[in-house]
Order: C-alpha cells, then structure tokens, then sequence
C-alpha cells in the first residue's frame, strides 16, 4: 500500500510569490488533513475534508491559504500571495475513519516551504 | 480550551538507559490519545493509541504508554533506548464531536548519547 505523498518536498519562494502544495492520500482514504507545523512549534491543524468537502477548515490563517480536493482524491493548498509567516512545514494526513481517531493518521513526509 | 502540553524540549539519555517523555492534556471527555514519532526526513508515524480499557499500551518499536486520568497525563516510556531511537516525538489528543480533529503538542526532540 502506497502512502501518504506530500510534494515538493522543499519549496523556497519570494514574498508576495504563489506556491503550490500537492498532497496524494493513500488510496480510498475519504478523509485528508492538513497541518502545519511553524519554527519548532507545535503542529497545528488547517483543515479537514470528506471526500472532496470542506469538513472543518477551522485552522486556515487567512483567505490567503485556498484548499482543494478535487473529486476526492488529491489536495492541493495554494498561498497567494505568499508571506513571511508563512514559512514552515507542512503537513498532509489520510485517515480510514472520519475522525481518525481509531485507525490514527498515516502522514506524509512534509512540504518545507520558506519564504525569503 | 482543549490543549496538549509537552514540557521538555529536548531530552538526551544515554543508549541502553530507560525513558520517559511527559504529555499532559487538558480536553475535558474521555480523550483518545496518541504518540507519535517523526525521524528526519520522514512524515510523522503512529507509535501507539489509547482508547479505554487498560491504562497501559504497547506500541511499536518497544514503546509504551500509560495513560493517568487523576494527572492528566499520557507519558511514553522505554526501558532501554537504542541510537535508532533519535527523533522528535509528539503527543496528540482527539475526541469524538462534530468537528473531531488530533490536536498536538509541540513535541519533545530526543537526542542519544552513544
């Protein structure tokens, strides 16, 4: 079983600049999160979908951060235009639950994105 | 508001020494919980869960945790640590409501002294 892939793994971007992250679950996951961990902080929650719903998008920053899951299968998350504050890591998750609660979340590796 | 605190941020022990990392929350219901361990370059993996039933769980790699609802607590122990153990470890808590999300602390790095 494939899991969970997260790509580019580093991105280095301008201010202002727009970047996109792409994340792949494993397949037939309904539910995909997506998080953000910011400078040794703790790992903070963005958003939640069912399938290709939005079941919480709770935990994005700003209307610069725009996430899509077209036909319930891949995610993307764009920031335009990209800040400073935007520099971290970020982190996609499939579960088999709704919650993931019983199964827990399989990961993936991580998008580094900075912000020069 | 729910919350997941993990003191220590860097803890070094010895290879061979036994340890211990601390997790406290604060979520209110019966949470389920979560440890996590995330080694460079890879995505975060699932150590061990708890649900209910028995206060004490094993997970992988010779892991376990137990959880203590008097101390709000939920540490992770090994008894004997070994260098592959390196690698930043997270504590989450989750619970079931409408809008049911893992929250986590800010994790604690382990360092091995060989």
């Amino acid at each position: 079983e494939a899991g969970v892939t997260q790509f580019p793994s580093h991105s280095v971007i301008e201010k202002g600049q727009t970047v996109t992250l792409r994340c792949d679950p494993i397949s037939g996951h309904d539910n995909l999160y997506w998080y953000r961990r910011v400078m040794g902080k703790e790992i903070k929650f963005l958003l939640h979908f069912v399938k290709e719903s939005k079941q919480d998008e709770s935990g994005m920053p700003n209307n610069r951060f725009l996430a899509e899951r077209t036909g319930g299968t891949y995610s993307t998350l764009k920031v335009q235009p990209a800040e400073l504050e935007d520099s971290g890591v970020y982190f996609c998750a499939s579960s088999q639950d709704r919650e993931g609660l019983y199964y827990g979340y399989t990961f993936g590796s991580g998008t580094r994105l900075t912000v020069v | 508001a729910q919350s997941v605190t993990q003191p220590d941020i860097h803890i070094t022990v010895s290879e061979g020494a036994s340890l211990e990392l601390r997790c406290n929350y604060s979520y209110g219901a019966t949470p389920y919980l979560f440890w996590y361990v995330q080694s460079p370059g890879q995505g975060l993996q699932l150590l061990l869960k708890y649900f209910s039933g028995d206060t004490l769980v094993q997970g992988i790699k010779g892991f376990e945790a137990e959880f203590k609802r008097s101390q709000s607590s939920f540490n992770l122990r090994k008894p004997s640590v070994h260098w592959s153990d390196a690698a930043e470890y997270f504590c989450a808590v989750g619970r079931y409501s409408s809008a049911s999300k893992i929250i986590f602390g800010s994790g604690t790095r382990l360092s091995i002294r060989p």
